[in-house]
């Protein structure tokens, strides 16, 4: 069985560029998670789906991040214009359900902001 | 607020020796789980043990073990006969489980080496 998958693996752009973050979650599951991770520290989440609802974007800065979840099944992460201070490793991360006792993580993906 | 502490940010052990990870947390809540997770220079992250806080019997798996010290709210990894392939950084991470949240809070790592 896949696992999650992310795309691209590493990302370089100037600050005030676009980018955007691809996940495809394990085949089933319902939620999906957003972190992000900066150097040095733990993921922080970001955003959770359950199937295509938002359930939990009170961490998400609404200002230049946005992100969308169609179908209920793969999901995109956009950051609008991109900051210095948004380097960071971006992970993907699924579940069955919310309260199921595993997430299952992508590689993630790098972001350096230049 | 809850809130996660790894105070060791890096451990050394020698191969088939045992360490001990330490992990604190915070909170009022009296329904939630704590994690372990491991992750490997390659930066996908896995499960390595959980603890549900109502259960007082110890989680084990295999060569990890925890002690839930749920009064002094630590949550400490013990990894017995240490193996290289343990060398990774090492999340504890908390998840109330109060309202449906099941918000995960992460703890800032402990990078173990592992000396052949």
């Amino acid at each position: 069985e896949a696992g999650v998958v992310q795309s691209p693996r590493y990302k370089i752009i100037e600050k005030k560029q676009p980018v955007a973050f691809w996940c495809n979650p394990i085949s089933g599951h319902n939620t999906l998670y957003w972190y992000r991770q900066n150097l040095g520290q733990g993921p922080e989440l970001l955003i959770r789906y359950e199937n295509e609802e938002a359930v939990d974007d009170s961490q998400l800065p609404k200002d230049r991040f946005s992100a969308e979840r169609l179908k209920g099944v793969d999901s995109t992460l956009k950051i609008q214009p991109a900051e210095l201070g948004d380097s960071a490793v971006y992970l993907c991360a699924s579940s069955l359900e919310a309260r199921d006792n595993e997430q299952f993580f992508g590689p993630g993906t790098r972001l350096t902001v230049l | 607020a809850q809130t996660v502490t790894q105070s060791q940010p890096e451990m050394s052990v020698q191969e088939a020796e045992t360490v001990t990870l330490s992990c604190t947390y915070d909170t009022s809540e009296s329904d939630y789980y704590l994690f372990w997770y491991k992750q490997p220079p390659s930066r996908q992250m896995i499960l390595v043990i959980r603890q549900e806080a109502y259960k007082q019997q110890n989680a084990t798996e295999n060569r990890f073990s925890v002690n839930f010290q749920k009064a002094a709210k630590s949550f400490s990894l013990k990894i017995s006969d240490s193996q290289l392939g343990d060398a990774a950084m090492y999340f504890c991470a908390y998840r109330s489980d109060s309202s449906g949240t099941y918000k995960y809070i992460f703890g800032t790592g402990t990078r173990l080496k592992v000396l052949a």
